[in-house]
């Protein structure tokens, strides 16, 4: 069965770091893309990027260009969304997803976000 | 704003059919298949429609979905309340970057 796990509920003050996961299984992990989706409090979702894990090959859309990283570790079968600094603004709900064949077919359950002082 | 139009709300009594809309233009939908994504009240979205009209895995077949030009939709008959939910459309540009509408919340009155 495939399952992607992702990491708890993170609090965090504004400037701070974080790196939250996405562990997959059930599927060979280096054979699909990775993608992750912002859901801000009452809105919709938005697409920041994804990655292929096999080759780490990273693609961001052009409105998370340079504010989060996203990377994967193909030993640990996991994928991650990462900050440097956060902002107030960065508190939402963070989802990952499985592509294939252009579907997002398995989502996470959703890693919650709150930035504040 | 979202790059996929939708209307925020659909309603209608249980046993109706809806028709929720999804408008793009010829460099997104007018190219690409179209997905829906059901997402349940305090929910992960889930997959509903791929391709166009094909529906997923586990997904009723009161769920039907239609492409059209640069326009999709997505028509839900015999409405019953745990259909209640906000449904977004998506679909891809050419830089693996997903598009989704912004969402319609559907309420079975």
């Amino acid at each position: 069965e495939v399952q992607l796990v992702q990491s708890g509920a993170e609090v965090r003050e504004p400037g701070e770091s974080l790196k939250i996961s996405c562990k997959a299984s059930g599927y060979s992990f280096t054979t699909n893309w990775i993608g992750w989706v912002r859901q801000l409090p009452g809105k919709g979702l938005e697409w920041m990027g994804a990655i292929f894990p096999d080759d780490s090959d990273t693609r961001y859309s052009p409105s998370f260009q340079g504010q989060v990283t996203i990377s994967a570790d193909k030993s640990l079968n996991t994928a991650y969304l990462q900050w440097t600094s956060l902002k107030a603004s960065d508190s939402a709900l963070y989802y990952c997803a499985r592509r294939s064949d252009a579907s997002l077919d398995y989502w996470g359950q959703g890693t919650l976000v709150t930035v504040s002082s | 704003h979202s790059v996929l139009t939708q209307p925020p709300s659909a309603s209608g009594p249980p046993g109706q059919r809806v028709t929720i809309s999804c408008s793009g233009n010829s460099s997104n939908i007018g190219r690409n298949y179209v997905y829906w994504y059901q997402q349940l009240p305090e929910k992960a979205p889930k997959l509903l429609i791929y391709r166009n009209s094909q529906r997923s895995s586990g997904a009723p077949d009161r769920f039907s979905g239609s492409k059209s030009g640069t326009s999709a939709s997505l028509a839900i008959s015999g409405l019953r309340s745990e259909d209640e939910a906000d449904y977004y459309c998506a679909t891809w540009d050419n830089s693996l970057t997903a598009l989704f509408g912004g969402g319609t919340k559907l309420t079975v009155l």
